[in-house]
């Protein structure tokens, strides 16, 4: 069964700081990795999706790189600012043979993160 | 800008009480996904469809949950009789196969 886990579960830092956020999955045959950010009593975003044959994903100031065989994904946000402040969730979609992908996304914690002024 | 609707947004019921959670998808998207979310257990696939057919409800109580979309346009989840570990907040989500979903507001349910 696979499952996902991300650490820290919470991290505060000042504005302007760059920081990462670390997600971890206990199979590797993964389909796709996605990041997502949700706000307070809002529905989750999506940020970015890495494919299982890709090693990383960039968005304005967030990269993703994924490392399947080590079982781990990173999140990496540069030059932190106030309205980044927000839950980051880590979610995986296993592999089915043949037909490829399953949109069963299993869903780590999440992180909250707080970007201080 | 197209988005994933849900009523009621907030629910507040006596444990007994049905309860029953309408979600409208994406006009297009074929796949309807239904989370709950948790602060213990974190997000968990409850059901999905495609086109309309229920594939995968492993993740669902099922003597007191059912999930049906009557059609194309609606999706519901229904709590019968509803209990206190069922507060929760159960998102709604709709795609295309093997895209990434886009995830509604949420109903937040809380069972006295």
């Amino acid at each position: 069964k696979q499952e996902v886990t991300q650490i820290p579960a919470a991290l505060s830092v000042p504005e302007g700081e760059n920081l990462v956020l670390n997600c971890s999955f206990t199979d590797s045959a993964i389909y796709n990795l996605q990041w997502f950010r949700q706000d307070p009593g809002k529905g989750l975003t999506s940020l970015l999706l890495i494919q299982s044959s890709q090693r990383e994903q960039t968005s304005g100031r967030l990269n993703a790189s994924l490392d399947k065989s080590s079982g781990r994904s990173t999140l990496y946000i540069a030059a932190s600012q106030p309205g980044d402040s927000a839950t980051y969730l880590c979610a995986v979609s296993g592999f089915i043979f043949p037909q490829g992908g399953s949109e069963k996304l299993v869903f780590g914690k999440g992180t909250k993160l707080t970007v201080n002024p | 800008d197209a988005r994933v609707t849900q009523t009621p947004r907030h629910k507040v019921t006596e444990m007994g009480q049905e309860v029953t959670m309408r979600c409208q998808p994406i006009l297009g998207h074929n796949t309807v996904f239904w989370y709950r979310q948790t602060m213990m257990q974190g997000l968990e696939l409850l059901a999905y469809f495609r086109n309309r057919a229920p594939l995968d409800d492993s993740g669902m109580p099922k003597d007191r949950f059912s999930a049906e979309m009557p059609d194309a346009t609606l999706a519901t989840l229904k709590i019968q009789p509803s209990e206190p570990r069922d507060s929760a907040v159960y998102f709604c989500a709709s795609g295309l196969a093997l895209a990434y979903p886009y995830f509604g507001p949420g109903t937040r349910l809380l069972v006295l």
